[in-house]
């Protein structure tokens, strides 16, 4: 088990409400990186966050947005739920942005209704 | 672009062994990765190559890489049940920060399935 924590585990949520999700790294580890997984597929690349400024971002739209604190804990914060946001959202956190051992947590799972 | 594929399914008996495919598109790549997956569950990171190297063996896992066919595969040897889940084979590729490598990029998981 890797010392990535995300919370909450499960959250229901209606479509045109916010949501924010929280992910703690592992201990030593400074950049987070987050992932959606849409049912039956791979996850996808949202964004990196190191040294508490984003370092990349897929193809996501901007009503995805994030944060990182000092402590490198993050949140992932998206806005104007659609019904296609239902996914698992992964949070992965690595030693640096060079993702040699990206570590994940259990992930967070979003339903929009 | 990044492309990642891997077949879907593979079923095998337990005790023999497993070998999942991926290709990749990026030239560029500089690390391929294999995660697992279990149902309801996070990634777990399994192993990893560095694209200068042809084979890595970590106790019952070996992964063999060939850059110039841009094909990964991952052998496990004595297939256990508890081998079933979901692999994903995943990797980096450049980003905007220096030219480090800060992204993932997946294949949609190939489901193993191992019978007793």
């Amino acid at each position: 088990e890797t010392g990535v924590t995300q919370s909450p585990t499960h959250l229901i949520k209606t479509r045109g409400q916010q949501v924010t999700l929280r992910c703690s790294s592992q201990s030593g580890h400074n950049t987070v990186s987050w992932y959606q997984q849409a049912l039956g597929q791979g996850p996808q690349f949202i964004f990196q966050y190191y040294r508490e400024e984003e370092n990349g971002r897929g193809n996501f739209p901007p009503r995805f947005s994030g944060l990182q604190f000092p402590n490198y804990s993050s949140e992932l914060n998206v806005n104007a739920l659609e019904l296609d946001d239902s996914a698992l959202y992964l949070c992965a956190s690595t030693a640096g942005p060079l993702n040699t051992e990206a570590f994940f947590g259990q992930g967070t799972r979003l339903t929009v209704v | 672009g990044e492309d990642v594929e891997q077949s879907l399914f593979l079923s095998v008996r337990e005790g023999d062994s497993s070998v999942i495919n991926c290709t990749y598109t990026d030239s560029s790549s500089t690390y391929l990765y294999w995660y697992k997956q279990e149902p309801g569950a996070g990634l777990q990171l399994l192993t990893y190559i560095f694209s200068n190297m042809d084979m890595k063996q970590d106790q019952r896992l070996t992964v063999l890489l060939n850059k110039k066919d841009k094909h990964l595969s991952l052998r496990i040897a004595d297939t256990q049940t508890g081998d079933s889940a979901i692999y994903f084979c995943a990797e980096t590729s450049g980003g905007n920060s220096g030219g480090s490598n800060y992204k993932l990029t997946f294949g949609k998981g190939t489901l193993l399935t191992v019978n007793p």
